[in-house]
């Protein structure tokens, strides 16, 4: 079964300054899909950024950008000029071709982004 | 776009009584859509998968006969929460895939924070 860690519960940035939020995945698929999600206080899920597994190049979404490590199995999200809008819960998550439609979510970190 | 709505937002019930959450995708068919459950600081925890037209596909551990689901459109989606108990009580949120898209992509509804008296 495929499992997603998220090993920081929680993360503080400074605003303006730059952030990295940590997302390793366990799988044996090679053909997948990893995804960064946002959930701030209003609880909406807010799809932040995607990544292909067969592409090596990494994604950016303006000031978003991850981070993809497929040989080591990791998928790190950047932040970077960090605004307090940026203050929310953010889930990493995982699809595979085998599972379907279903995502895998990790625990979730919770960022805090001091003024 | 890709709008999904939830109806209600928040319910409050009595114990024994059923309660329906909508969850409708407002600018685009969604071939399958599904639902979660997310309790106070914790990540979301999948239910039942959902596609138009045929049976939902329930996650291990969840009573079929109590939360019953209904796919009748390819922008509708219902969940009733049968004879619920305070130990329903949570924030259940749904999500849709696009039937044309960016493959595995799901957008989510804003929720619905349910309270079983």
């Amino acid at each position: 079964a495929q499992t997603v860690t998220q090993s920081q519960p929680e993360m503080s940035v400074q605003e303006a300054e730059t952030v990295t939020l940590s997302c390793t995945y366990d799988t044996s698929e090679s053909d997948y899909y990893l995804f960064w999600y946002k959930q701030p206080p209003s609880r909406q899920m807010i799809l932040v950024i995607r990544q292909e597994a067969y592409k090596q190049q990494n994604a950016t979404e303006n000031r978003f950008s991850v981070n993809f490590q497929k040989a080591a199995k990791s998928f790190s999200l950047k932040i970077s000029d960090s605004q307090l809008g940026d203050a929310a819960m953010y889930f990493c998550a995982y699809r595979s071709e085998s599972s379907g439609d279903k995502l895998t979510f990790g625990t979730g970190t919770r960022l805090a982004v001091r003024p | 776009g890709a709008v999904v709505s939830q109806h209600p937002s928040r319910v409050i019930c009595k114990s024994g009584t059923s309660v329906k959450i909508e969850c409708r995708s407002l600018d685009f068919q969604a071939t399958t859509m599904f639902w979660y459950r997310q309790f106070p600081k914790q990540s979301l925890m999948l239910m039942a998968t959902s596609n138009e037209g045929s049976k939902a596909t329930y996650e291990q551990g969840v009573e079929k006969d109590k939360f019953l689901i209904n796919h009748a459109s390819l922008t509708l989606s219902t969940l009733t929460v049968t004879s619920a108990h305070p130990e329903d009580s949570s924030f259940y949120i749904c999500s849709a895939r696009k039937r044309e898209g960016v493959q595995g992509t799901q957008y989510f509804g804003p929720g619905t924070r349910l309270t079983v008296l």
